[in-house]
């Protein structure tokens, strides 16, 4: 089955840039979006169609594609952006989910 | 402004049914397609189901084929999932989202969420 593959942790300091990575073999061919959960909370979307962000997520959320790699780039990282980030895509007919990262803000 | 949201969760025995509602308000239901995702205790996002917004579209995780079913009532503005032979691994909290395109996501409104407990 199709997969999306995230790192378990990224770590990153106030302000300082946060990159979190999904590789999946279906990604050159096939849109990503980017969620954050905090925790007890529902999911959001922060990022879909790779670049594109919803109205009401602050500029400092960016997303990028290149190859079958995916990327959410969180700049100016602040205390509230601190949560998990799941990336998701289509593929094989299904909805698939990364395993997740956990954003810690140092 | 938008809203979904889910009722119908409880605890259950494992092999017996149980079903889930989203009901939806302010936003032209028919207009979308509907993904069920859920999340075990602890652990992260599996998608489960998505129907087309006029129902004629139905795809379902290997894991759940064959014992669940996702409709959709959009005289109702409601979306169901009819969760059969349920097993311990579906103990998991279920959102119902919103998918603004077609049935590949994104999902750019969530409910709350309605837990499912599966437990003798």
């Amino acid at each position: 089955s199709y997969e999306l593959t995230q790192p378990p942790s990224v770590s990153v300091s106030p302000g300082q840039t946060a990159s979190i990575t999904c590789s999946g073999d279906k990604l050159g061919n096939t849109y990503a979006s980017w969620y954050q959960q905090k925790p007890g909370q529902s999911p959001v979307l922060v990022i879909y169609q790779d670049t594109k962000r919803p109205s009401g997520i602050p500029e400092r959320f960016s997303g990028s594609s290149s190859g079958n790699t995916a990327t959410l780039t969180i700049s100016g990282t602040q205390a509230m952006d601190e949560a998990d980030y799941y990336c998701q895509a289509w593929g094989s007919s299904t909805v698939v989910f990364g395993g997740g990262t956990k954003l810690t803000v140092l | 402004q938008v809203q979904l949201v889910e009722s119908g969760g409880g605890v259950v025995q494992p092999g017996r049914s149980l079903r889930l509602s989203c009901a939806a308000s302010g936003v032209t239901f028919s207009s979308f397609a509907m993904h069920w995702v859920r999340q075990a205790p602890g652990k992260g996002l599996e998608w489960v189901a998505v129907i087309s917004h006029d129902g004629s579209k139905k795809y379902y995780a290997d894991s759940v084929k064959g014992r669940f079913t996702i409709s959709r009532d959009n005289s109702k503005n409601t979306l169901y999932l009819q969760m059969n032979s349920l097993r311990a691994e579906d103990t998991a909290v279920y959102y119902c989202a919103r998918d603004p395109a077609a049935v590949a996501g994104p999902m750019d409104v969530w409910g709350q969420g309605t837990t499912v407990t599966v437990s003798s």
